[in-house]
């Protein structure tokens, strides 16, 4: 059974400052996609960045990248340059390849960002 | 054009009623799903429809009925609630089918529901 496990329910980050929001997870698929969302108070879930299982590259989108370190398991969200309106709750997700397209999400990291 | 919408936005009804979800997509996308999101909580998968079919029910109470008539609407049927069933309603869509792990899935703004 897949698991994804946030350790860190709050963070604070100063504007301007990179933070890491981390994330491991465990399966037994050697195929499986890593996904970040995020979540403003508003309620709608924001597709941030994807990850592969096999990708060599670390993805990257924007201020948004995702530190991918597949012998541990782990997959951070590193978001550089904090702005006020990245204050939000950021979910891990994982789905496997023969996962029938269920995605698992992690309990999630309420992002603080302070003026 | 990457949106998913639900209507309506907020819904309060009594734990005799009868209501509906509705959710439509645009973007092609053959699987849609339903979640369902306590407050401080993530989402919680209920029902994934691939190609309209039901291919997932995570053990939902019969009181939740989903239903899809086509490959751009997804409903969820309300019937006979109880007070914890009051939530965020969230759904989604993907391109993804069965054997594949990489398309995102795009939710839409989701339904405050509360059941008194």
């Amino acid at each position: 059974a897949q698991k994804i496990t946030q350790t860190q329910p709050g963070m604070f980050v100063q504007e301007k400052e990179a933070v890491t929001l981390d994330c491991t997870y465990d399966t037994s698929d050697p195929s499986y996609g890593l996904f970040w969302y995020k979540q403003p108070s508003s309620g709608e879930m924001i597709f941030l960045i994807y990850q592969g299982s096999y990708d060599q590259q670390n993805a990257t989108e924007g201020r948004y990248s995702l530190n991918f370190q597949k012998a541990r398991k782990s997959a951070n969200l590193v978001i550089s340059a904090s702005q006020l309106g990245d204050s939000a709750m950021y979910f891990c997700a994982m789905r496997e390849l023969l996962g029938n397209n269920d995605m698992r999400f992690g309990a999630g990291t309420r992002l603080t960002v302070k003026p | 054009d990457t949106e998913v919408t639900q209507t309506p936005k907020h819904l309060v009804m009594g734990m005799t009623n009868k209501k509906s979800l509705k959710c439509e997509q645009h973007m092609g996308h053959r699987a849609m799903y339903w979640y369902k999101q306590k407050a401080k909580k993530p989402p919680e998968l209920m029902f994934v429809y691939s190609y309209e079919k039901l291919s997932i029910n995570e053990s939902v109470p019969s009181r939740f009925s989903p239903e899809c008539p086509n490959s751009s609407l997804l409903n969820l049927h309300l019937h006979a609630l109880q007070p914890e069933d009051s939530a965020l309603y969230l759904c989604a869509s993907s391109q993804g089918l069965a054997g594949y792990s990489d398309y995102e899935q795009y939710f839409g703004p989701g339904t405050r529901l509360t059941v008194t």
